[in-house]
């Protein structure tokens, strides 16, 4: 069992739609939970940080972190055809030296 | 903020040779930079950590003489693949933290390498 599973998708919606992206993961140990983007051919670009449970919104984007339940999730309101890449879930048992685990990716399209 | 540059963003090399990918913080110093290979539709792997002044980490698997790293200074890590192969075809990225105590990752747009 991988430690972090994320579905690869693709995902396909319309514009305007509400995006939900979402990984599970085996380790109770990891504290922090981020969401990164990734276009095709390009580095990832981080969406959000969050430390241990409980929501955090910026702008269209909100992640929410259920740790009884090891579940991350990353909500995207009025989806645009700019917001068409992978989506990188990550985390981490502290913010410092230690190692990243990553998910394998959701790759999302938009549809205009 | 927190801008992690990498160069070159794709390179073509034939088999035997040598590669050299630099990695830059550009306003953040860094002790520590991450070096991760991503193949199609898979996940990140972490190769190596990249220490300023020290010897780099590999994770188990890696080759430190097949990739070479060395970070030289406080915004400067590079990573040469030696005697390059066709199988050393990849995507690679480095990362750094703009802050050691706890901050995420900040990675650099990758260099795409193909070995003919």
């Amino acid at each position: 069992q991988k430690e972090v599973e994320q579905d690869p998708g693709p995902l396909s919606v319309p514009e305007g739609a509400i995006v939900s992206l979402n990984c599970t993961y085996s380790n109770s140990a990891f504290q922090y939970f981020m969401w990164y983007r990734q276009y095709s051919r390009k580095g990832p670009e981080l969406l959000m940080y969050t430390y241990s449970s409980g929501n955090k919104e910026d702008g269209r984007f909100t992640a929410q972190v259920d740790k009884s339940s090891k579940y991350i999730s990353l909500f995207i309101r009025d989806s645009q055809p700019s917001d068409s890449a992978t989506y990188l879930c990550a985390m981490s048992y502290s913010g410092g030296y230690q190692k990243v685990t990553f998910g394998t990716g959701t790759k999302l399209q938009v549809i205009p | 903020g927190a801008v992690v540059s990498q160069h070159p963003s794709r390179v073509i090399c034939k088999s035997g040779t040598s590669v050299k990918i630099e990695c830059r913080s550009l306003d953040f110093q860094a002790t520590t930079m991450f070096w991760y290979r991503q193949f199609p539709k898979q996940s990140l792997m972490l190769m190596a950590t990249s220490n300023e002044g020290s010897k780099a980490t590999y994770e188990q698997g890696v080759e430190k003489d097949k990739f070479l790293i060395n970070h030289a200074s406080l915004t400067l890590s590079t990573l040469t693949v030696t005697s390059a192969h066709p199988e050393d075809s990849s995507f690679y990225i480095c990362s750094a933290r703009d802050d050691p105590r706890g901050s995420p990752l900040h990675f650099g747009n990758g260099t795409r390498l193909t070995v003919t």
